[in-house]
């Protein structure tokens, strides 16, 4: 299995919104609505945004949200303030009890 | 609210095995709720899967490093393993562990990642 295709970085002014795609094919993105997001700040552990497409975890901001078009995925943020600044990871089911990662983005709040 | 510590050796030898352990607290591992998953980041990249266990013991792994992964659960401990042979430099990375939803394939929550280099 391929690493989810993301790109490398993102940026936005405060206020802003920005859009993160994550690419995949018909045997991951594409065939389950099993698409998370998650948001790592420098030295953390990753915090999970989404799960399941478009779901957000009780605490994190409506500010996020996420969508699935075929074989793409999107996390888009609204609103950029400067704590959203981050590298986000998508993930993706890929059948048969498998995982799989996007290469990430880091996302530049100007 | 679950917590989880992952621990082993920070320094391996290439060639030699890695061994970490992840303890789990505030939940049970025997939980259905759950897989329980390995996921690591080399310095500067990306996370990658690497496999997941449930409290029976049935394992997945990354097929990329089935050939050198185990896993294994000690429900009385509340613990789970991870071990990853012949390892290279290549495989040195922050390693996590985490819960994985079953139904929703997702990591709700991750430990703090724990740095295993390997060098001699």
């Amino acid at each position: 299995q391929s690493a989810l295709t993301q790109p490398p970085s993102a940026s936005g002014s405060p206020g802003q919104s920005v859009t993160i795609s994550c690419t995949g094919t018909s045997s991951d993105v594409g065939g389950y609505d099993f698409v998370s997001w998650y948001q790592q700040h420098p030295g953390k552990a990753p915090k999970l945004m989404i799960y399941e497409v478009n779901k957000r975890p009780s605490g994190v901001p409506d500010r996020f949200s996420g969508s699935k078009s075929g074989n793409t995925a999107s996390l888009t943020v609204s609103g950029l303030q400067a704590e959203d600044e981050a590298d986000y990871y998508c993930s993706s089911y890929a059948g048969s009890n498998n995982l799989v990662f996007g290469g990430g983005t880091k996302l530049t709040v100007l | 609210q679950l917590q989880l510590q992952e621990s082993g050796p920070g320094l391996v030898k290439p060639s030699e095995t890695l061994s970490l352990t992840c303890t789990v607290s505030g939940g049970s591992i025997s939980s259905s709720t759950y897989f329980w998953g390995w996921i690591r980041q080399p310095p500067g990249k990306g996370l990658e899967w690497i496999g997941s266990i449930y409290f029976s013991g049935t394992s997945y792994y990354n097929p990329s490093l089935k050939s050198r992964v185990g896993t294994s659960v000690d429900t009385s401990k509340n613990q789970f393993s991870l071990k990853l042979s012949s390892v290279t430099a290549a495989d040195t990375a922050v390693y996590y562990c985490a819960p994985l939803i079953r139904v929703s394939k997702y990591f709700h929550q991750w430990g703090q990642g724990t740095l295993v280099t390997v060098s001699s």
